[in-house]
């Protein structure tokens, strides 16, 4: 099966401070990447949409400055929160769908827990 | 906008016994509806995927309808096992491009 890891699986970091998390498809190209956040007893809520080679499209309400996004190749994109603070404390996934792929499954990542003091 | 709703948050059911659970949407007529398990702290896991064109997927213990009349899929877990115990999550997608809109989930909780 297709595997997306995250790193790291969790981070605590100081208010004011930049955090970037790695997602990883394994075995698998991904042109695409989709990025969710997730807060405690609630569902997934997409934040943005990683594209290989071009620029990351934002869901409405998601600040594109706080949460930079580089999909550096067919295997890696990064969110990088910029100046983080307490409310940004939350569970970050990523998933990514089989290059070109977008009418089946999606394979997500373990996730990655962002706590900041 | 489009919407989809899992109509409850938690089900208890005693082992052995069928769960199903409830996703409805509203607002769109989606290509496809997928269900996945979360555990806690964990990211959510792929179990089944419906199409708009297909009634009925079955999966081992698992079964998922797709009934476009009454904008809904159920879930089916039957013979539930402890194990099963975790957040079963409805999403489709709203879009040509792979985009997913999730459901709130449901908490399922199988007692031995």
């Amino acid at each position: 099966g297709a595997v997306v890891s995250q790193h790291p699986s969790w981070v605590i970091c100081k208010s004011g401070t930049s955090v970037k998390i790695e997602c990883r498809s394994l075995d698998f190209q991904a042109t695409t990447m989709f990025w969710y956040r997730q807060f405690p007893k609630q569902s997934l809520m997409l934040m943005a949409t990683s594209n290989e080679g071009s620029k990351a499209t934002y869901e409405q309400g998601v600040e594109k400055d706080k949460f930079l996004i580089n999909h550096a190749s067919l295997t890696l994109s990064t969110l990088t929160v910029t100046s983080a603070h307490p409310e940004d404390s939350s569970f970050y996934i990523c998933s990514a769908p089989r290059a070109g792929d977008f009418y089946n499954e999606q394979f997500f990542g373990p996730g990655t827990r962002l706590t900041v003091l | 906008s489009q919407k989809i709703e899992q109509n409850s948050e938690a089900l208890n059911i005693q082992e052995g016994k069928t769960a199903t659970l409830t996703c409805n949407y509203t607002n769109y007529s989606p290509a496809y509806l997928q269900w996945y398990r979360q555990d806690p702290g964990r990211g959510p896991v792929f179990l089944l995927l419906i199409r708009e064109n297909e009634k009925e997927k079955r999966k081992e213990r698992l079964k998922v309808t797709f009934d476009t009349t009454l904008k809904q899929s159920l879930f089916h877990i039957t013979a539930s096992q402890p194990a099963d115990s975790a957040t079963y999550l409805c999403a489709s997608n709203y879009n040509q491009g792979g985009k997913l809109i999730f459901g709130q989930g449901t908490e399922l909780s199988v007692k031995p």
